[in-house]
């Protein structure tokens, strides 16, 4: 079947303006993360999404940074007033159960470059 | 919080050669630890997930290694192929994961 999907898969955009990902994860899994990752480092948790609900958001850098998932499936991303420090690619990952440690299978990532 | 080590950043073998992957984290109370292979501009490919519970788990030519109360695990790659040129990333579980810096292995023709 369909794994993980992101879009855009590449997006430039200028210093201070607004943007969303959007991650579609594996139909049926209920649990969904977002990572970030920088250059030449591994990914970084973001954020961890139990159905509609983000369970946990302790990774998320700064207010500027905001997720939503609000039917339980697609999640969007959202960064506000964007830095040239937001420039990195943003993997999402989905996993079958809600807090559980199934493996978690990860999509390409967008890659953000704030110039 | 959990720190993720891998040694070495980088390695070179011959075609062949068997390779040896480390990873150490500083917290043993994790639910398991995944390694997982990414190639340049794309996304994450999970090789093997070990359960806590679990001191190894294979998959063809790979195999991994799990000591909790040392907070170890090696990634053995046998009879290494130029196609297993990537980087290599181990990743611990307590629900979100933390992952090292990954080492890069060039398997040379």
């Amino acid at each position: 079947g369909a794994g993980v999907s992101q879009t855009p898969s590449n997006k430039v955009t200028e210093k201070g303006k607004y943007v969303e990902l959007r991650c579609d994860p594996i139909s049926g899994h209920t649990a969904l993360y977002w990572y970030r990752q920088s250059l030449g480092q591994g990914p970084e948790f973001l954020i961890y999404f139990q159905g509609t609900g983000a369970a946990d958001d302790s990774g998320l850098p700064n207010d500027r940074f905001f997720a939503v998932r609000p039917e339980g499936s697609v999640s969007t991303l959202k960064i506000q007033r964007t830095e040239r420090g937001d420039s990195a690619v943003y993997l999402c990952a989905s996993s079958l159960n809600e807090g559980s440690t199934d493996t978690q299978y990860f999509g390409p990532g967008t890659r953000l470059t704030v110039l | 919080k959990q720190e993720v080590t891998q040694i070495p950043a980088a390695l070179s073998v011959p075609e062949g050669e068997n390779l040896v992957l480390n990873c150490s984290f500083t917290d043993s109370a994790i639910y398991n630890l995944q390694w997982f292979r990414q190639d340049p501009g794309k996304g994450l490919t999970s090789l093997l997930l070990i359960q806590s519970s679990q001191r190894e788990q294979t998959s063809g030519r790979l195999n991994a290694s799990l000591d909790k109360s040392s907070g170890r695990s090696t990634l053995y790659i046998a009879a290494s192929q130029p196609g297993d040129s990537a980087t290599y990333l181990c990743a611990v579980n307590d629900y979100k994961l933390s992952f090292g810096a990954g080492t890069t292995v060039t398997v040379r023709a």
